[in-house]
């Protein structure tokens, strides 16, 4: 089955932590996309992987991909609160004919 | 400016009548898409296409159908047949088949 599994699906944290997101996925592939998604808004595309070991940072947002253990990781450094929002990730898998296989989500909320 | 606008911004539809959501992109993109989002949850594939006169259903297909007569344009009809089709819808298209999607505003859909 192809999937994809983010944690946490939620998360509150305080202004000035770190935290990370997880996205793994269940097949090959080096193809990963990040995006933010605020209430009741469209979806905005943040970090485009495209390759093992790639890493892309925007701001206080870092994000990584190792395909070998199909993971990516979005790292927050020092969140402030303007970073709340749903972020997903999503997985163009060898396997899913051509199809984005997305995850849940996880629903960012930072309290000053 | 380039980019990707749908209409209406907001739809009410009555039991048993038939609506159509309207996508269009000015980006020269190949392929477009179509997602459904209930609230508090992830994305699922409703059309995609990949070519003028040509479409593949996504996961949930049923009570929906697609056109694509034309590069710019992707309208989704919601059919009488969907039961419970109150949701948000997000159109989106990219280059080719499965870089990078970039997302329209989206169409809030209520039954009323």
């Amino acid at each position: 089955e192809l999937k994809v599994e983010q944690n946490p699906l939620f998360l509150s944290m305080q202004e000035g932590k770190n935290y990370t997101i997880y996205c793994n996925y269940s097949t090959t592939s080096d193809r990963l996309y990040w995006y933010r998604q605020d209430p009741g808004k469209s979806l905005e595309s943040l970090f485009v992987l495209l390759s093992n070991g790639a890493v892309k940072q925007e701001g206080r947002l870092m994000a990584s991909l190792d395909t070998k253990a199909r993971l990516s990781t979005l790292h927050i450094t020092a969140a402030v609160h303007d970073l709340s929002a749903t972020y997903f990730c999503a997985v163009d898998m060898d396997d899913s004919n051509y199809q984005l296989i997305w995850g849940a989500g996880t629903k960012l909320i930072i309290k000053p | 400016d380039g980019g990707i606008t749908q209409s209406p911004k907001y739809l009410f539809r009555k039991e048993g009548q038939n609506v159509t959501l309207s996508c269009e992109q000015n980006l020269n993109h190949d392929a477009m898409y179509w997602y459904r989002q209930d609230p508090g949850q992830g994305l699922r594939l409703i059309y995609y296409s990949q070519i003028v006169n040509d479409f593949q259903k996504g996961d949930i297909a049923e009570g929906y159908s697609v056109s694509r007569e034309k590069k710019e344009s992707f309208p989704l009809t919601v059919t009488s047949a969907q039961k419970n089709p109150t949701a948000f819808y997000l159109c989106a298209s990219s280059i080719v088949k499965w870089n990078e999607q970039f997302f329209g505003p989206g169409t809030r859909l209520t039954v009323l």
